[in-house]
């Protein structure tokens, strides 16, 4: 089955800064990968998405860019605030599998003010 | 309305107890979803419905018992849980393959 690795565990920066989030994918057939956020006591939030027909995807703050060669794909967010604080996940699935996504192990990210 | 509601937020129950959880979505998805998420982990795949059947059953314990009785409910019913068990539960629905939305979540704990 899929395999998706997620870097790093926790994230720490400076308010005003970029975060940058990695994740690998091991089955070259995947097509579709959301990035969620998910915030304390709350469910994920469906942040960003990009399927592999498209390199990069950009929404206001937040990128995301997609390497197939490589199987990676990455979540850019720049001018970072407090309200970015959260764990984020990033997924993969192969379209025609029945809807299964693998989730990466999760990424916290601390903005400090 | 982009939105999915679960009902309870909060769940206690005891090893002997009978109770459900409800998930519900008016955006005429096809699609529902049950995961399991204990603290500090992704969502773990439970069930999935598609068009009101269940589609996909990841090995899931028959102590948890999903229903779909319609397009927008999905409940899951719970008998017989263990203190491992306690964790949040969310629902999730999508209308085409990827591009699932959560709901809040069910926290549940088992005594």
């Amino acid at each position: 089955g899929e395999n998706v690795e997620q870097h790093p565990s926790t994230l720490s920066v400076q308010e005003g800064d970029s975060a940058v989030i990695k994740c690998t994918y091991s089955d070259s057939a995947s097509n579709y990968f959301p990035w969620y956020k998910q915030e304390l006591g709350k469910g994920p939030q469906l942040i960003i998405d990009i399927r592999s027909n498209v390199g990069e995807k950009k929404d206001q703050r937040i990128a995301v860019t997609l390497n197939k060669t490589a199987k990676h794909f990455s979540l850019h967010i720049t001018e970072t605030q407090p309200e970015d604080s959260a764990v984020y996940f990033c997924a993969a699935s192969i379209t025609v599998n029945d809807y299964k996504l693998s989730f990466g192990a999760g990424t916290t990210v601390t903005v400090r003010a | 309305d982009t939105e999915v509601t679960q009902t309870p937020k909060h769940l206690v129950m005891g090893m002997t107890n009978k109770k459900s959880l409800k998930c519900e979505q008016h955006m005429g998805h096809r699609a529902m979803y049950w995961y399991k998420q204990k603290a500090k982990k992704p969502p773990e795949l439970m069930f999935v419905y598609s068009y009101e059947k269940l589609s996909i059953n990841e090995s899931v314990p028959s102590r948890f018992s999903p229903e779909c009785p319609n397009s927008s409910l999905l409940n899951l019913h719970l008998h017989a849980l263990q203190p491992e068990d306690s964790a949040l539960y969310l629902c999730a629905s999508s209308q085409a393959l990827g591009e699932q939305f959560f709901g809040p979540g069910t926290r549940l704990t088992v005594l």
